[in-house]
């Protein structure tokens, strides 16, 4: 069973805020991955890591950075949020194998006014 | 390089219809191939997999999929749709090397009427 959590569900601020959008897997992944999707649209790549203090840009570009310091936590941070960055965001992790099935967080929610 | 097309961005059938969703794939390697399903406010679920074993692969709720080489399609079908299929579904391939993540498709928004 993938357990693999997203905080906060929901998440509404206004411009120029700081924050930092939360990702923890209990499965022992090494890879996980941050996705952007706007409503009714497809997944783009923003970030992924394939370990403890490796982290790599995707292929969308984005401002946000993250951070892989322990193997179960890979969170989002967006140092000031705007309008533009309104949008779902989907972390998902993925067992070492040639596969890459992936599993998906709830996402997180983000609206900033 | 590898790349996934879903046709039809939106298809609706009529509650106990056959539901065929299309997925192409392009890939320079031996692909793996999958489908998620998205419901409202959640993240994906994985529907299936096709790993190079079996070319007809089942999955949960019902819905099946089969590799196609020739025609390099991985479509998704389901005998008969229930109101709680209702969802959009993403097919995504993977190279097998394991190091980049999945390619996903724009997805396709299946509609059930009752």
């Amino acid at each position: 069973e993938a357990d693999i959590y997203q905080t906060p569900r929901y998440l509404v601020i206004g411009t120029g805020k700081k924050i930092t959008l939360e990702c923890s897997q209990t499965m022992g992944h090494d890879k996980m991955y941050w996705y952007q999707q706007d409503p009714g649209m497809e997944l783009h790549l923003i970030h992924y890591s394939y370990g403890v203090n490796s982290t790599e840009k995707g292929d969308l570009s984005s401002e946000s950075t993250v951070s892989r310091i322990r193997t179960e936590h890979f969170p989002l941070t967006l140092e000031s949020a705007r309008p533009s960055h309104t949008s779902q965001y989907l972390c998902a992790s993925s067992r070492p194998s040639g596969y890459n099935e992936q599993f998906f967080g709830p996402g997180t929610r983000l609206t900033v006014l | 390089a590898q790349s996934v097309t879903q046709l039809g961005s939106h298809v609706s059938v009529s509650e106990g219809a056959l539901v065929l969703l299309r997925c192409n794939y392009s890939s320079s390697v031996p692909p793996y191939l999958f489908w998620y399903v998205q419901y409202p406010n959640q993240g994906l679920q994985l529907l299936l997999k096709y790993t190079s074993a079996a070319t007809l692969v089942k999955g949960i709720n019902g819905f099946e999929a089969e590799f196609k080489k020739s025609e390099t399609s991985f479509h998704l079908t389901k005998p008969s749709a229930h109101m709680s299929d209702a969802a959009e579904y993403f097919c995504a391939v993977s190279d097998g090397t394991g190091r980049r993540a999945l390619t996903f498709g724009s997805g396709t928004r299946l509609q059930v009427q009752p």
